[in-house]
């Protein structure tokens, strides 16, 4: 299946710096890629759609200051955590399908980010 | 709306036995698509299969086997001969086309040797 790669695994970052998450989809070419959030023990959510060439679409709720994603090529969208608060630590997990595939939906191995 | 339930938060099971994991959906869509992904400790998420609405064929993969059932909404997975490296958690998703994945709360199974 198509391979999507996620970097860096684990940060961590002091109180009110900023983090950059890449995602890069690496054998495949993707106009749409996807962040989610997870909490321990809690189901993934979706935070906003990244659109290569345009401004990612934000979940209801989700703070597009603070969480800023870009898409600037078709293999590779980021997401920029802003001023780093400790209930910001979580999990972060991208996804991106492959248009000229199926449905699947293939993600990345995680972002576990944690601010002290 | 659409929704995904799970309504098992958690199984422990003994090695070998076979286990079940429920997975019921609500859509109003005519089109859609089941997933079941598993998240080991590690946190990747693995896609185990899809399956969209029009195809009901039951399909198993080796130890594991999916039951789809459109007249009760249920997308069932069941595990046969379950082993410790199945610990994980499983969660079951649905996408109607409009390219965002729900996601139901997860099941964790634990399988004790």
């Amino acid at each position: 299946g198509a391979v999507v790669s996620q970097h860096p695994s684990w940060v961590i970052c002091k109180s009110g710096t900023s983090v950059k998450i890449e995602c890069r989809s690496l054998d495949f070419q993707a106009t749409t890629m996807f962040w989610y959030r997870q909490f321990p023990k809690q189901s993934l959510m979706l935070m906003a759609t990244s659109n290569e060439g345009s401004k990612a679409t934000y979940e209801q709720g989700v703070e597009k200051d603070k969480f800023l994603i870009n898409h600037a090529s078709l293999t590779l969208s980021t997401l920029t955590v802003t001023s780093a608060h400790p209930e910001d630590s979580s999990f972060y997990i991208c996804s991106a399908r492959d248009p000229g595939g199926a449905t699947e939906a293939f993600f990345g191995q995680g972002t576990r980010l944690t601010v002290v | 709306a659409q929704k995904v339930t799970q309504a098992q938060t958690e199984i422990s099971v003994v090695e070998k036995e076979d286990v079940t994991l429920d997975c019921v959906y609500e859509t109003r869509d005519t089109t859609y698509y089941l997933f079941w992904y598993k998240q080991p400790p590690s946190g990747e998420l693995v896609f185990l299969i899809r399956r969209n609405s029009f195809d009901e064929q039951n399909e198993i993969s080796g130890r594991y086997s999916w039951n789809f059932q459109k007249s009760t909404s249920s997308f069932n997975f069941t595990i046969t001969a379950s082993q410790v490296v199945d610990s994980a958690v499983y969660f079951c998703a649905l996408t109607s086309g409009t390219d965002k994945l729900i996601f139901g709360t997860g099941t964790r199974l634990q399988v004790f040797p």
